[in-house]
């Protein structure tokens, strides 16, 4: 397709259970960020690669939480023995080789995790 | 470390009518400027952005924000607001020198009455 996708859009999951949410990036795009949203407020950035490598991964909010793009494409968010307080909107961005933060950053329509 | 701060959390307007969404920052080193708009369920669109230059900047759907960098300040305006505007707008910041990490505000929502 030709913008960035996110999958599932909706995702129920019990406390306890382990979740994964998928990002297919614009095709040929280096860069790929994860953003987590809660309810009311703005993005908060937790991870970012450049192709499969890792480049910063400060904003993930605890070990339960793992990113991975093993062939510098798709990327995919775990979240491990999920809790109440990781429901969010999590929104995948990807942005085109070269000017660093000069780049647009295009972003999916997110994965909204709800966890009861 | 960056900081954004949305000054408003809710603004409404009358259609036709001008409208302001104020966006404050805080940084300690140089930064680019961004405003994005997100409608219901979807994800973020930019609006537009600054990185240097001319300090008025134009963006999509008649959007324009100016940079004010002694008010550290990147308010965004449309002399003329429709329904189809109503959304939430978010303003964002990133460090000159590094790929792109954003640091975003909470959020304006405009909503236009008829």
């Amino acid at each position: 397709g030709a913008g960035v996708s996110q999958s599932p859009r909706y995702k129920v999951a019990k406390r306890g259970q382990d979740v994964a949410l998928r990002c297919d990036p614009i095709s040929g795009h280096v860069s790929l960020f994860w953003y987590q949203q809660a309810l009311g407020q703005g993005p908060e950035f937790l991870t970012y690669f450049q192709n499969e490598a890792q480049l910063d991964k400060s904003g993930l909010p605890s070990d339960r939480f793992f990113a991975e793009r093993p062939e510098g494409s798709v990327s995919t968010l775990k979240i491990q023995r999920t809790q109440k307080e990781d429901s969010a909107v999590y929104l995948c961005a990807s942005s085109s080789p070269g000017q660093g933060a000069k780049n647009i950053q295009y972003f999916g329509a997110g994965t909204r995790l709800s966890v009861l | 470390a960056q900081s954004v701060t949305q000054l408003d959390s809710q603004v409404p307007v009358f259609e036709e009518a001008p409208v302001e969404l104020r966006c404050n920052y805080s940084s300690s080193v140089s930064v680019y400027l961004f405003w994005y708009v997100q409608y219901p369920n979807q994800g973020l669109q930019l609006l537009l952005k600054y990185l240097s230059g001319s300090t008025l900047v134009k963006g999509i759907n008649g959007f324009e924000a100016e940079f004010n960098k002694s008010q550290t300040s990147f308010h965004l305006r449309k002399p003329s607001v429709h329904i189809s505007d109503t959304a939430e707008y978010f303003c964002a910041v990133s460090d000159t020198t590094n790929a792109g990490k954003s640091t975003f505000g909470d959020g304006t929502t405009l909503t236009v009455k008829p």
